[in-house]
């Protein structure tokens, strides 16, 4: 079993519409996780931390389920420029343990 | 100009060949990674160094080599490319201070634009 799953997608959605990907993780005792985004063919880049009691950024919310082992990023009101493959990562043992990136096309 | 750096950018090799690709940072921080990533699979850590004297092998490290010649520079070698190291390369960097200026457990990680090495 992956450290870290994602379903690859690619997921498809209009605009406005509002998107959901999940995450697993495999090591109980990781405390730390992340969303990392990534554009075609370019370097990831951080796009938020994942706290238990969740958080919210503009349209994106994260939240961290321990007890089922799972990460949420739950994008709303999408737009064009959301279109890129978002990783999950887990921050374990003081190194950063990728999935493998769930890709997002957003279309007019 | 950018803060991490990556030469090439793009490489085309032959199995057999001695590969080196380097990483140049500005941004002044201790730490620093390479990264592989193949289609499917994500990024995968091949070496990691938290300080010039500090080499650590990651994931995937077999076949690879690393060089921490400065805290700015960090080069990964393929001392004898093989067709399955074809891949996109990532060098990335972070921090020793958290973002609240306290050592936290967890520091962004800063990429630099990648190579894409083929190996023929």
């Amino acid at each position: 079993r992956k450290e870290v799953e994602q379903d690859p997608g690619p997921f498809n959605v209009p605009e406005g519409a509002t998107v959901a990907f999940n995450c697993t993780y495999s090591n109980s005792a990781s405390q730390s996780f992340f969303w990392y985004r990534q554009d075609c063919r370019k370097e990831p880049k951080l796009l938020m931390s994942v706290y238990s009691s969740g958080n919210e950024d503009g349209r994106f919310t994260a939240q961290l389920n321990r007890a089922s082992q799972y990460i949420s990023l739950l994008i709303r009101d999408s737009k064009l420029s959301d279109s890129a493959t978002y990783l999950c990562v887990d921050f374990g043992g003081g190194k950063l343990i990728f999935g493998q990136g769930t890709e997002l096309s957003v279309k007019p | 100009d950018a803060d991490v750096t990556q030469t090439p950018r793009n490489r085309i090799t032959k199995t057999g060949k001695r590969i080196m690709l380097e990483c140049s940072q500005t941004k002044g921080h201790d730490r620093m990674y390479w990264y592989r990533q193949d289609p499917g699979l994500g990024l995968r850590l091949i070496y990691y160094s938290f300080d010039v004297k500090d080499i650590n092998k990651g994931e995937i490290s077999d076949g690879y080599s690393v060089s921490r010649q400065a805290q700015a520079k960090f080069s990964l070698s393929l001392e004898s490319a093989i067709p399955n190291q074809t891949a996109l390369y990532f060098c990335a960097t972070s921090g020793n201070v958290g973002a609240s200026g306290s050592q936290s457990l967890y520091n962004e990680q800063f990429f630099g634009p990648g190579t894409r090495l083929t190996v023929l």
